[in-house]
C-alpha cells in the first residue's frame, strides 16, 4: 500500500495562473479531505467528499474546486492563484466511521508569487 | 461551532524530561479526540485516540485521557526523547455529518540532548 500520495511536493505559481494538486489514496477509503495548513492556524478543511461523484465545502473552500469522480482520486483545483493561497496543503483519507483515523499524504507546498 | 485550543509553543525540553501539552476543546455532544504528530518535513500521522468520555489513548510512551467534565486531552510522556522533536496536534472529529477534522494551532516540541 502507497497510502495516500500527493503531486507535486513543491510548486511556484504567478498570480493569476492555475494548477491541479493531484491527490490519491488505495486505500479504498469513502471519504477525502483537503485541508491547507497556515502557520499558527493548525489545519483547515478547504472541501471533503463521502465518496464518487459526491463532494461538499468546508470550512475555507474559496477559489478551490473539487471533484470526486473515482474512489481513488480526489484533486484540488486552483483557478486563479492568489497569494493568500501560499501554503501547505494536505489531502487525507479515511473509512466513513466517525471516530476512524485519516490518513494524510506528505504534502505540496504551494508558493504564489 | 467546534474549536480546539491548545497550548502555545513552541516548547523546549531537555531529554528525559516530563512532558505535558494542554489541549481543551469546544463542542456540543460526545466527539471523538485525537492527538496526531508532524515531523520535519512530513504529513501529519495519528499518535492516539479516544472515542469516548474517560478513554485513554496510548503510543510510543504517550498518553492522553477524555476528559468530559473538563473538556480537555491533554498530552503527556513521561521521559521524552531527541527523536519526539516535531509539531502535535489536537483535533476532534464528529461521529456524523461532515466527519472533519478541527485542529488545534499546532505545539512544536524541540527536545535537546
Amino acid at each position: 500500500n502507497a497510502g495516500v500520495t500527493q503531486t507535486p511536493k513543491f510548486q511556484v505559481l504567478k498570480t493569476g495562473q492555475s494548477m491541479t494538486l493531484q491527490c490519491a489514496q488505495d486505500m479504498n477509503h469513502e471519504y477525502m479531505s483537503w485541508y491547507r495548513q497556515d502557520p499558527g492556524m493548525g489545519l483547515r478543511l478547504i472541501h471533503y467528499s463521502v465518496g464518487a461523484g459526491i463532494t461538499d465545502q468546508g470550512e475555507v473552500p474559496n477559489g478551490y474546486n473539487v471533484s470526486r469522480s473515482t474512489t481513488e482520486d480526489f484533486p484540488l483545483r486552483l483557478l486563479s492563484a492568489a497569494p493568500s493561497q501560499t501554503s501547505v496543503y494536505f489531502c487525507a483519507s479515511k473509512t466513513t466511521g466517525g471516530s476512524d483515523t485519516q490518513y494524510f499524504g506528505p504534502g505540496t507546498r504551494l508558493t504564489v508569487l | 461551532g467546534d474549536s480546539v485550543t491548545q497550548m502555545e509553543g513552541p516548547v523546549t525540553l531537555s531529554e528525559e524530561a516530563f512532558l505535558t501539552i494542554n489541549c481543551t476543546y469546544t463542542a456540543t455532544g460526545y466527539p471523538s479526540l485525537f492527538w496526531y504528530v508532524q515531523y520535519p518535513g512530513e504529513g501529519l500521522q495519528l499518535l492516539l485516540k479516544a472515542t469516548k468520555a474517560d478513554d485513554k489513548g496510548s503510543n510510543k510512551g504517550f498518553e492522553a485521557t477524555y476528559r468530559k467534565e473538563t473538556t480537555s486531552f491533554h498530552l503527556e510522556k513521561g521521559s521524552v526523547q531527541v527523536s519526539d522533536s516535531a509539531v502535535y496536534f489536537c483535533a476532534l472529529s464528529r461521529l456524523q455529518g461532515a466527519q472533519k477534522l478541527v485542529f488545534g494551532q499546532g505545539t512544536r516540541l524541540t527536545i535537546n540532548p
